[in-house]
Order: C-alpha cells, then structure tokens, then sequence
C-alpha cells in the first residue's frame, strides 16, 4: 500500500513555481522519496528523489522536512507542458513501488 | 540513457485468447523488472517483481496464472495475459532497475500497452 497522501489537484500559473506537496508521515530511515510524473497515456516520468537532503536537478527542486515526514516538489518555472499527475512515492520493501492517487497539476495560461 | 520500450503500444483481441506484452530496457541491464497495471483514471497498481532467471513475485489478489511473467534475459520481460476477458482491458506498464548501474533503486518506466478485450 502506498505510504504517501496527496491532494488530488492543483493550479498553478503559467511561468510560476509550483510547490506540490507529500506527506509520508511513516518513512523509514532508509527509505528514499521519489517523484514522478504521468502525462495522460503514457509511462511515469523520473524527476527526481532524495533521502535527508534537498536535491535539485535540471527538471526540479525537492525539498525534504528535518523529520522526513513531509517533502514539497517545486517547479520553478512552470509551463503547460508540466500538466500532470505528479507521483510522489516512499520506496520499500526492497525497491517495490506502491503508487498513491497523486496530484493532478493543472498549469494554466 | 536509461530507456525501456514495450511491443505493443495497443492490441485488440477477442475474449478467450491470450496476448503477449514485451519489455525491454534498450541501454542497460535489467537485473528487475516491474509491471504494473492503471485503469481509467486510477493510479498504477504493482502486480508483479520479476528478477532475470527467477520466478516473478506477485502482489496480493493478483493470479499468476493468469498474468504469465517471463524474465528470461537482462534486457527482456514478458507479460502474457491468458485466456483475457473484458475486465482485463487497461494499460499495462512495466519498469525496469539495475542496482548495479543506477544507485538508489530508480525505476524507469516504459510508454504502456494499451489492451482493449472485445
């Protein structure tokens, strides 16, 4: 079963950041948090994932609480092509994934 | 790098026969593969871990009987739902990982199979 809780949708503006957040109140100390996205019809897209620090790559930022009980994905720069379901995922049980409802980001003109 | 494709992108078949998925991943060794299966307007749902020259493990509530999984080599995985019926129409997904190349358990997903059973 999924170890995460999203809210089911969000806006955002064109050319703002959009912040998408995650609890995973019940994450091990060694379990890693993954973000992916799904445009309709095709496979989850990687964007990126951490363990205790933030991390940034070309495509995002992901911001993890102290505690890890909480993660924020942020876009900097949003733009229509970022409409999505956005998957965040708390990796265990070996590398199983359980996927959650995810968040449908809807960026808007 | 890091590209998984899967043959076909959509089938059609009739109630009672039986259709073949395939996953490959194209630039690296797959030492795990994972399929998974997504209904309308649902999240993915795992169904199965195969690791290269094992049996797969599958999820609760999922027959392995009816969901064949091979995983015969590092670049190649086969799903092959039997004797399909309509309920089994979805979108089919696999995903891949090697621990060895890509540290932290990445998984890269392919595009999905798209079944419609008549």
């Amino acid at each position: 079963d999924a170890k995460t809780t999203q809210p089911p949708s969000m806006d955002c503006a064109e050319g703002r950041a959009a912040n998408l957040p995650c609890n995973h109140s019940t994450i091990s100390g060694n379990e890693y948090v993954y973000w992916y996205r799904q445009i309709h019809s095709q496979g989850p897209q990687y964007i990126i994932h951490g363990l205790k620090n933030n991390e940034t790559n070309e495509m995002a930022s992901l911001i993890i609480t102290e505690d890890r009980k909480s993660s924020t994905l942020i876009l900097p720069h949003a733009t229509l092509r970022d409409t999505a379901v956005y998957y965040c995922i708390v990796q265990y049980n070996f590398n199983k994934f359980y996927f959650g409802s995810g968040t449908k980001l809807n960026v808007k003109p | 790098g890091a590209v998984v494709s899967q043959h076909p992108s959509r089938v059609i078949c009739k109630s009672g026969t039986s259709v073949k998925i395939e996953c490959r991943s194209l630039d690296f060794q797959a030492t795990t593969m994972f399929w998974y299966r997504q209904f309308p307007k649902q999240s993915l749902m795992l169904m199965a871990t195969s690791n290269e020259g094992s049996k797969a493990t599958y999820e609760q509530g999922v027959e392995k009987d009816k969901f064949l999984i091979n995983h015969a080599s590092l670049t190649l995985s086969t799903l092959t739902v039997t004797s399909a019926h309509p309920e089994d129409s979805s979108f089919y997904i696999c995903s891949a990982a090697d621990r060895g190349r890509f540290t932290n358990n990445e998984q890269f997903f392919g595009p999905g199979t798209r079944l419609t059973v008549l």
